[in-house]
């Protein structure tokens, strides 16, 4: 059965620290896709990055960087010098890849609620 | 380039009442997709529509269920309503079936009472 885990249920930190928000999934498939989202609190979910199954390539676009290890089944998301208006849950999202007519589904973990104070 | 827009943002029902939930995707998009997020639970995929047919459903019972129109907007319907049915109600659209670059909405917020 596929599963997220975000162990991390909050975690606070001061401007300007660098931060990194766990993931482990879970699955059997070997062609399957990983998702970070951001949910401030207006409560729509942004869209952060996307990774393959067969892209292990880390990637980094601005203070945002990402950390894909299929050896320890983990997608691990770093704020450097995070801001204030980085408060929000994150979630990792893990799917399969589409096979047949069936569609696909996001399986979320339960989320990090990221606090910045100044 | 609008969003995904849902309507209505709030809502409040009474327990045994239903209610319809509406989704309008991207321009273009024509995979729409359901979820419910609750502080217990967290999101839980609902079902996903693409050309107007039910292509994946998530584990709920039959009281949930949705439709998709020929213009690919998206409503979905719980009947008989709970109070555990107290949730946002998340819609996503996709260009199409099979490519995972989902683009959320801001979510319908149902109270039940």
């Amino acid at each position: 059965a596929q599963k997220v885990t975000q162990a991390q249920t909050e975690i606070s930190v001061v401007e300007k620290e660098d931060v990194t928000l766990d993931c482990v999934y879970e699955t059997r498939d070997t062609t399957y896709y990983l998702f970070w989202y951001k949910q401030p609190p207006s409560g729509e979910l942004v869209f952060l990055i996307r990774r393959n199954s067969f892209d292990e390539q880390n990637e980094i676009s601005g203070r945002y960087s990402w950390n894909f290890q299929k050896s320890t089944s983990s997608f691990n998301f770093t704020i450097t010098a995070s801001q204030v208006v980085d408060s929000a849950v994150y979630f990792c999202a893990l799917s399969e890849a589409i096979r047949t007519q069936a569609g696909t589904a996001l399986i979320f973990g339960k989320g990090t609620t990221l606090s910045v104070s100044s | 380039k609008a969003g995904v827009t849902q309507t209505p943002r709030y809502l409040i029902k009474t327990r045994g009442q239903q209610v319809t939930l509406s989704c309008s995707p991207i321009s273009g998009h024509r995979s729409v997709s359901w979820y419910q997020q609750t502080p217990g639970q967290g999101l839980q995929f609902l079902f996903e529509y693409f050309s107007e047919t039910q292509r994946n459903k998530g584990n709920f019972p039959g009281r949930f269920s949705g439709r998709q129109f020929s213009n690919s907007r998206s409503e979905m319907n719980v009947s008989t309503l709970e109070l555990g049915d107290s949730a946002l109600y998340l819609c996503a659209s996709s260009l199409r079936q099979g490519y995972n670059g989902y683009t959320f909405g801001s979510g319908t917020r149902l109270t039940v009472v």
